[in-house]
C-alpha cells in the first residue's frame, strides 16, 4: 500500500480557496512535494518544502507542513479552471533519490 | 535548454513479448529515474541509473531493467510483457541521485500490452 495518503476527490468553485491535504509516514523524509498532473501529461513540479520548515509561500500556492502529525498540505488560492488536475503529494529522504508518491488528488474546478 | 524528452508517446504490445522504452535526461543532468504509474495511481519508482550504472532499485522483477548511455539517455527494457505493465512509464532527468529537487519528469510512454 501507499505510504503517502491523500483524499482522493475535491471538488470547489472557481475563485474559491482548494485545500489538498496528504499524511506521511517517514519521519526522515527530508523532502516533500507536490506534483500537477493534467491529463495525458507528464508530472510537473509545483512547488517543494524542505523538512525544516512549517510554511512556505510562492504566489497562489501556500504549503504547510505538520511534522509532529506528518501531515502536508497545499492551498490554491482563487482556483482556476486551469486549476483542473490531479495533485500527487511526495517525500523523499536525504541521500536518496527515490521519490515516494501519494495516490493523487482528482481537483475538479466548477465554474 | 532542453526538457525531458520520451519516446515513443504509446506503444501497443501482445503479452509475452520485450519493449524499449527511451527517455533524453535534461541538459547538464547525469541521473535518470524511471517510474510506473497505473491508471488511477501514483507513479511507483522503479529504479534509477547514475553515471551509467544502476543506483537504486524499486519492487519491481528483473524482467525490467535498464540501461544508460555515456550521454546520459536512458533506456528501460521490460521482457515477457505482462497485461499489468500497461501502465504510463515517467522518466525524471535531475542533476545529481540526490538532488530531487531539481527532478523534472518527461511526458511519459503510454503502454498498453493486450
Amino acid at each position: 500500500g501507499e505510504d503517502v495518503e491523500q483524499s482522493l476527490f475535491l471538488s470547489v468553485r472557481e475563485g474559491d480557496s482548494s485545500v489538498i491535504n496528504c499524511t506521511y509516514t517517514d519521519s526522515s523524509s527530508t523532502y516533500l512535494y507536490w506534483y500537477k498532473q493534467e491529463p495525458g501529461a507528464g508530472l510537473q513540479l509545483l512547488t517543494y518544502i524542505f523538512s525544516n520548515m512549517d510554511m512556505k509561500q510562492d504566489q497562489r500556492l501556500t504549503v504547510l507542513l505538520n511534522k509532529k502529525d506528518k501531515h502536508l498540505s497545499l492551498r490554491i488560492a482563487d482556483t482556476q479552471t486551469g486549476d483542473s488536475a490531479i495533485y500527487f503529494c511526495a517525500e523523499t529522504l536525504r541521500g536518496w533519490g527515490k521519490l515516494q508518491f501519494g495516490a493523487g488528488t482528482q481537483v475538479v474546478v466548477t465554474p | 535548454e532542453t526538457g525531458v524528452t520520451q519516446s515513443p508517446t504509446h506503444l501497443i504490445k501482445t503479452r509475452g513479448q520485450q519493449v524499449t522504452l527511451r527517455c533524453s535526461s535534461q541538459s547538464g543532468h547525469n541521473t535518470v529515474s524511471w517510474y510506473q504509474q497505473a491508471l488511477g495511481q501514483g507513479p511507483q519508482f522503479i529504479f534509477q541509473y547514475y553515471r551509467e550504472e544502476e543506483n537504486g532499485r524499486g519492487n519491481f522483477p528483473p524482467r525490467f531493467s535498464g540501461l544508460q548511455f555515456p550521454n546520459y539517455s536512458s533506456e528501460l527494457n521490460v521482457n515477457a510483457l505482462e497485461l499489468d505493465d500497461s501502465a504510463l512509464y515517467l522518466c525524471a532527468s535531475s542533476s545529481d541521485p540526490t538532488s530531487t529537487d531539481t527532478q523534472y519528469f518527461g511526458p511519459g510512454t503510454r503502454l498498453t500490452v493486450l
